[in-house]
């Protein structure tokens, strides 16, 4: 057990609907990053957040959008959902700061557009 | 960016015998280097990591090379069990205040009995 958590572990939804998942980090982490993994794609950086700021964008699409609260869990919001969006989601927490770069990953989401 | 390339896709070795998983990265500022373990449906488990001012670090079973020059790095174990078989990742990232991982594509490794 990585300490990061995650909900859902699983979701199933149609297309065109919007969704949240959550995660909360690591006692003491206040870095959050969001991976998507699918079959095609391998493992995609979308967002990282630094004690509640947006540190570094990737190959987030703009349906996609994600922030931190005061508390250090995070949202990803998937919305106007489409098949191609169907994928593993992955939260990953870090110390952060000077010289800490180790990431846990939580269990995941899978997230199923029928 | 940054763009990791690992080979092989995928790699089947006897229980024993030795594994070796190589990968190259393109940004000469990468300066941190993870292995990931991924078991079927699991998450993502970090095993191993080396950073830019070290050439070679183990752990049991488990060592990696990092050559800066030639910006690659390797995963290599030793004894390799069934329960080593999974799906190996490699990783690379920048220092700085953006430390997102750039991963490989991965290689399922297969452990025959």
């Amino acid at each position: 057990d990585s300490g990061v958590t995650q909900t859902p572990k699983h979701l199933i939804t149609a297309t065109g609907q919007r969704v949240t998942l959550r995660c909360s980090p690591r006692s003491g982490d206040l870095s959050v990053y969001w991976y998507q993994q699918s079959l095609d794609q391998g493992l995609q950086f979308l967002i990282q957040y630094y004690n509640g700021e947006e540190r570094a964008k990737g190959n987030i699409l703009e349906r996609f959008s994600a922030q931190q609260f005061p508390d250090l869990h995070s949202e990803l919001n998937l919305s106007s959902l489409e098949l191609g969006d169907s994928a593993l989601y992955f939260c990953a927490s870090s110390v952060g700061g000077q010289g800490h770069h180790e990431q846990y990953f939580g269990p995941g989401t899978r997230l199923t557009v029928t | 960016g940054e763009n990791v390339e690992q080979h092989p896709s995928t790699l089947s070795v006897q229980e024993g015998d030795s594994a070796v998983i190589k990968c190259t990265y393109s940004d000469s500022a990468s300066n941190y280097f993870p292995w990931y373990k991924q078991e079927l449906g699991k998450r993502p488990q970090l095993i191993i990591d080396i950073r830019s001012n070290v050439g070679e670090k183990k752990d049991q079973r488990i060592a990696v090379t990092l050559n800066k020059t030639a910006k690659h790095f390797s995963l290599h174990i030793t004894e390799t069990q069934p329960e080593d078989s999974a799906v190996y990742f490699c990783a690379a990232s920048l220092s700085g205040s953006a430390r997102q991982l750039t991963f490989g594509s991965g290689t399922q490794l297969t452990v025959l009995p």
